[in-house]
């Protein structure tokens, strides 16, 4: 089974307003963490926002959030008023296990958002 | 944030040859350094885990005497893609984090590979 899935390959959204990009993981790990990273074009993976299986707060870093639901082990990213420069690859990851382990991430395929001026 | 710097960012090289990259955490020690590769339009797909002073851990699939990794430092890493064939053209990225309380993984720019 996929550890993560990301089920939207491509989506669109109007510059200012704001969008949500779904992920669900699939884990029986009861320690685990869920990041979200953007892939511009030029390549490189930037860190967005990081949620740990027991936060109770749903993580929050300026116009991202995350929408974490635990029962339903879904980890969706929201994005406030958008911006052009947000137009990328966005990829949900999860890590396996403790926080100080040498754990790797396990990525999903991610979801192409479009910013339309 | 942490900076990871990758080097060379692109190479071409002919098939047959070898190809050196580093990955270099620039402004903290890395004890776990991972290293993924990606094709076009495709997610990012582990390839090993090297930790500082140990031999790396790869995963199903990946050729550890094609793929050689090295973790010399707390801060270096490199990846030597032997006898490159073009099969072997994506992108590879490594990534790096510290142990203890944050285990955030932060990625370098990527290096691309294309074999001829």
């Amino acid at each position: 089974a996929q550890k993560i899935t990301q089920t939207q390959p491509g989506m669109f959204v109007q510059e200012k307003e704001a969008v949500t990009l779904d992920c669900t993981y699939d884990t029986s790990d009861p320690s685990y963490g869920l990041f979200w990273y953007k892939q511009p074009s030029s390549g490189e993976m930037i860190f967005l926002i990081y949620q740990g299986s027991y936060d109770q707060q749903n993580a929050t870093e300026g116009r991202y959030s995350l929408n974490f639901q635990k029962a339903r082990k879904s980890a969706n990213l929201v994005i406030s008023a958008s911006q052009l420069g947000d137009s990328a690859m966005y990829f949900c990851a999860m890590r396996e296990g403790p926080q100080t382990g040498a754990n790797n991430l396990f990525f999903g395929t991610g979801t192409r958002l479009t910013v339309i001026p | 944030g942490a900076v990871v710097s990758q080097h060379p960012s692109w190479v071409i090289c002919k098939s047959g040859t070898s190809v050196k990259i580093e990955c270099r955490s620039l402004d903290f020690q890395a004890t776990t350094m991972f290293w993924y590769r990606q094709f076009p339009k495709q997610s990012l797909m582990l390839m090993a885990t090297s930790n500082e002073g140990s031999k790396a851990t790869y995963e199903q699939g990946v050729e550890k005497d094609k793929f050689l990794i090295n973790h010399a430092s707390l801060t270096l890493s490199t990846l030597t893609v032997t006898s490159a064939h073009p099969e072997d053209s994506s992108f590879y990225i490594c990534s790096a984090k510290t142990s203890g309380i944050s285990d955030t993984q932060y990625f370098g720019p990527g290096t691309r590979l294309t074999v001829l």
